[in-house]
Order: C-alpha cells, then sequence, then structure tokens
C-alpha cells in the first residue's frame, strides 16, 4: 500500500513568494495532520483534519499560513507570503479511527525561504 | 495545556552500550506512542501502549508505560548503529485533543 505523499520533497524560494505544499493521506485514513519541525522548536501540529473539516487550526503561526482538504485524498498548506522564518521541514500524517491513533507520516518537504 | 516532556534531549553511547529515554506527561494519558525519526527521514511508529503498567518489547528494544499512565520509558539493549535516530514518545488523551509530541531523544551509537 503506498503511504502518505507528499510533494515537493524540496522547495527553495525567495521571501515573499506564496508556498503551496501537498499531501495525499493512505487511502481510508479520515484524519490528517500538518506538522512542522525545527531544529529551535522540534515538531510542531500546525492543523488537523477530520474527514476533510478542520478540527483545531490553533497551531498555525499565523494568517500566512492556510490549510485546506477539498477531498478525502488530498489536502494543501499554503504560505503567502513566505518569509525566511518559515524554513522547516513540513510533515503531513494520517491516521484511521480517533484522533489518538497512530499515525503514518509522509517524506516530509523541506523548505527554505531565502 | 498538556505538556509531554522527554530527557535526555540528547545521548551519546558507544555501541554495545544501553540506552534509555524517559516521558512524562503533566496530565494521565488514555495511550502513549514511540516514533523514531533517522537522520534526514520521517517520524515511524514503532509501538503504542495503553494499559497502566503496561510493558512490551520489540526485539532489543522494551517499552514501559508508568502505574500512574503519565509516564513512559524506552530502553534499548545493546545499542547498535542502527538504532542511531531520533526517539520520540507522543501521549493521547488527557487534556489535548490530539496526540502531543514530546521534544525527542537524538541518540547517537559511536562505533
Amino acid at each position: 500500500d503506498a503511504g502518505v505523499i507528499q510533494s515537493p520533497r524540496h522547495e527553495v524560494t525567495e521571501m515573499g513568494q506564496e508556498v503551496t505544499l501537498r499531501c495525499k493521506p493512505i487511502s481510508g485514513h479520515d484524519y490528517l495532520f500538518w506538522y512542522r519541525q525545527t531544529m529551535m522548536r522540534g515538531l510542531e501540529l500546525l492543523i488537523y483534519f477530520n474527514n476533510n473539516v478542520p478540527i483545531d487550526d490553533s497551531g498555525m503561526p499565523e494568517d500566512r499560513f492556510s490549510a485546506k482538504m477539498p477531498n478525502a485524498s488530498f489536502s494543501t498548506l499554503k504560505i503567502q507570503p513566505s518569509e525566511p522564518r518559515d524554513s522547516a521541514v513540513y510533515f503531513c500524517a494520517s491516521s484511521f479511527g480517533t484522533r489518538n491513533q497512530p499515525q503514518h507520516f509522509g517524506d516530509g518537504t523541506r523548505l527554505s525561504i531565502l | 495545556g498538556q505538556q509531554v516532556m522527554q530527557i535526555p534531549q540528547y545521548q551519546h553511547v558507544q555501541e554495545g552500550e544501553d540506552f534509555t529515554t524517559y516521558c512524562n506527561s503533566s496530565t494521565t494519558l488514555s495511550n502513549i506512542q514511540w516514533y523514531k525519526q533517522r537522520p534526514g527521514g520521517h517520524p515511524v511508529f514503532l509501538i503504542q501502549l495503553v494499559k497502566s503498567g503496561e510493558v512490551k518489547k520489540q526485539k532489543r528494544l522494551t517499552f514501559q508505560f508508568g502505574e500512574a499512565k503519565k509516564n513512559s520509558s524506552l530502553h534499548i539493549t545493546a545499542t547498535q548503529t542502527t538504532d542511531v535516530g531520533t526517539y520520540f514518545c507522543a501521549g493521547g488523551g488527557g487534556s489535548a485533543r490530539q496526540l502531543t509530541f514530546g521534544s525527542g531523544t537524538q541518540l547517537t551509537v559511536l562505533p
């Protein structure tokens, strides 16, 4: 079975540009999570969805960040405008059943904002 | 809110030595999960514990869940270079609406 698929794997862009990260969860999973990982702050939960509905976005750092899940097989995390401090690895994860079930992570998107 | 603390932050061991990382929650948990992240990789689920006092083993790895369901530990016997990575605990339930990840313990195994 295919795991969680994220794209792109790497993204380098200039400050001020719009960045869109994409995620395809495991088929049948009803929870989807977006995380950000940095050396300084570790693994931070940004937002999570249940059945395509955003449940908790309290981890989204500011209005420049937005996330959508138009259907069960696709989600996006958008940053507009991007800033150098947004540089991090962004992970998408999915799980099935309840919000506390084991999560399956994608390979992540390594984002560098110059 | 719920906090999950993990110690130590870093650990260097000689190959063959044992290793232990500890996880403590500010609230009672319904379950605890452990993940491993290899350098440059993504977190990979290892195991879930749900019962008070539960102990589970995976080859050289031993996982424990405390009697009060507020703490947990991961012990690796006779470390190997393949054990290198960051080990995260993640607490489920309690006062949080979702899994709360600890800060991780980065293990380096010296050959």
